[in-house]
């Protein structure tokens, strides 16, 4: 069975800390790592990795897979209150059907 | 570009009853899927339909548990005799063929009393 681990399961720390998310994964056929943020409402997507060592990035957050040990990373710099939510680590395979597998997700909270 | 559509966002029905929650996707988006997320778990898989197919039903409990996504309307997820077990976030997404990233609705909280 297809597997999503994610480390820590929680997290506070300081608004302008950095952090660092991972996720390890065991999926049958693997194709690619997704990367959503979930707050209150629906999980918005961040990233999709397909390809080992290429880092992603969007403004102060990160992104980078590692196939080979099959794990990835998502960093966040200079946090702000705002990045404070559930950050959710999917894999996904090459089946017939985009079916993600999910981790239970980091939650993260950024305190002033 | 409304996203993806799901109601009631809440939903609350005694053991025994009938429970359908309903999805439109994306405009544009032909492929629906469905996730439930109980408390302190992560999402999981239940159902993947196209128009008028269901493409992949294999994380859909086999008992009590119907999808479909008609021709003309919206998806509908529908849950017969509803036990507590049964209450959890109910995720829809979508994504156009051949895409992978899947666009999700804000979810459907179903509390079985």
């Amino acid at each position: 069975e297809d597997k999503v681990v994610q480390s820590p399961l929680s997290l506070v720390v300081h608004e302008g800390d950095t952090v660092t998310l991972n996720c390890s994964y065991e999926v049958t056929n693997f194709r690619s790592l997704l990367w959503y943020k979930q707050e209150k409402k629906a999980p918005t997507f961040l990233f999709m990795l397909t390809s080992s060592g290429i880092e992603k990035k969007s403004g102060r957050l990160s992104s980078i897979l590692d196939k080979k040990e099959l794990f990835s990373i998502l960093n966040i710099t200079a946090t702000q209150t705002g990045d404070s939510a559930i950050y959710l680590c999917a894999g996904l395979n090459t089946g017939t059907a985009s079916k993600l597998t999910f981790g239970t997700g980091t939650r993260l909270q950024v305190t002033l | 570009n409304a996203g993806v559509m799901q109601n009631p966002r809440h939903l609350v029905r005694r053991r025994g009853q009938e429970a359908r929650l309903r999805c439109s996707p994306m405009k544009g988006h032909s492929h629906v899927y469905w996730y439930r997320q109980l408390p302190e778990e992560g999402l999981k898989f239940m159902v993947y339909l196209q128009k008028e197919n269901i493409i992949d039903e294999s994380g859909m409990p086999k008992e009590r548990f119907s999808a479909e996504f008609p021709k003309e309307g919206p998806s509908i997820l529908r849950i017969q005799q509803v036990v507590r077990g049964d209450s959890a976030a109910y995720f829809c997404a979508s994504s156009y063929s051949g895409a992978n990233v899947l666009t999700f609705g804000a979810g459907s909280r179903l509390t079985v009393l």
